[in-house]
């Protein structure tokens, strides 16, 4: 049962453009929302998370916008760079202590930055 | 701080074969989690090991094993290997689950080819 539904499957964006991913998720037990990036060849790389108790998180030209109420969040790309193309996973998780460690991932975005 | 660390990188094996995968974790995370990585699948949860006990398990069959030993590293064993068993298994680790400290960070996995 996929828990976590990521769009768009692929996104192509001009050099300086804004790059928006959505994610929304079932299961009202997670409480922790990761968007994770890779790239060909590499294990993915934790970018940004948030946490349901706030509704936004910024770090750099990263921005994670969350929807409690509508269980969805976002990421923001500001000023997308050809070395951001890559694959972009959102991902939760729960609460406790045997559930804290399982991720569930969304189905990834390709991302392409156009010089 | 070195990251987390798979070997091998790569490994090709016969059906019917079985396979070790080792996991590094970074120092002083005592959490390692297993995920397998498919084009048509995505990323999906393996197992999560602490304290050399497995916490979590995702739905796989049983002919997907690991253990955990005492300074946090991490083995992951499949045993008659499918064709569909070839993938991208990626290790990550965290501090500590129980603490909320859901960080998980991702070795660059190890590529494994069924033939």
């Amino acid at each position: 049962q996929q828990q976590v539904k990521q769009s768009p499957q692929s996104l192509i964006v001009q050099k300086g453009g804004i790059s928006i991913i959505n994610c929304a998720y079932e299961n009202t037990a997670f409480d922790y929302f990761p968007w994770y990036q890779q790239f060909p060849g590499k294990g993915p790389a934790l970018l940004i998370a948030i946490r349901p108790d706030v509704s936004e998180k910024k770090e750099g030209r990263f921005t994670i916008s969350f929807n409690k109420s509508a269980k969805q969040f976002s990421l923001h790309i500001m000023d997308s760079q050809p070395g951001d193309s890559a694959t972009y996973f959102c991902a939760a998780s729960g609460r406790g202590e045997t559930s804290g460690s399982r991720l569930t991932f969304g189905e990834g975005t390709q991302l392409t930055v156009n010089p | 701080k070195a990251g987390v660390t798979q070997t091998p990188r790569y490994l090709i094996k016969t059906r019917g074969q079985q396979v070790t995968l080792s996991c590094s974790p970074i120092s002083g995370h005592r959490s390692v989690s297993w995920y397998q990585q498919t084009p048509g699948q995505g990323l999906q949860f393996l197992f999560e090991y602490f304290s050399e006990t497995q916490r979590n398990k995702g739905n796989f069959p049983g002919r997907f094993s690991g253990r955990q030993f005492s300074n946090s590293r991490s083995e992951m064993n499949v045993s008659t290997l499918e064709l569909g068993d070839s993938a991208l298994y990626l290790c990550a680790s965290s501090l500590d689950p129980a603490s909320r400290a859901y960080e998980q960070y991702f070795g660059p996995g190890t590529r494994l080819t069924v033939t």
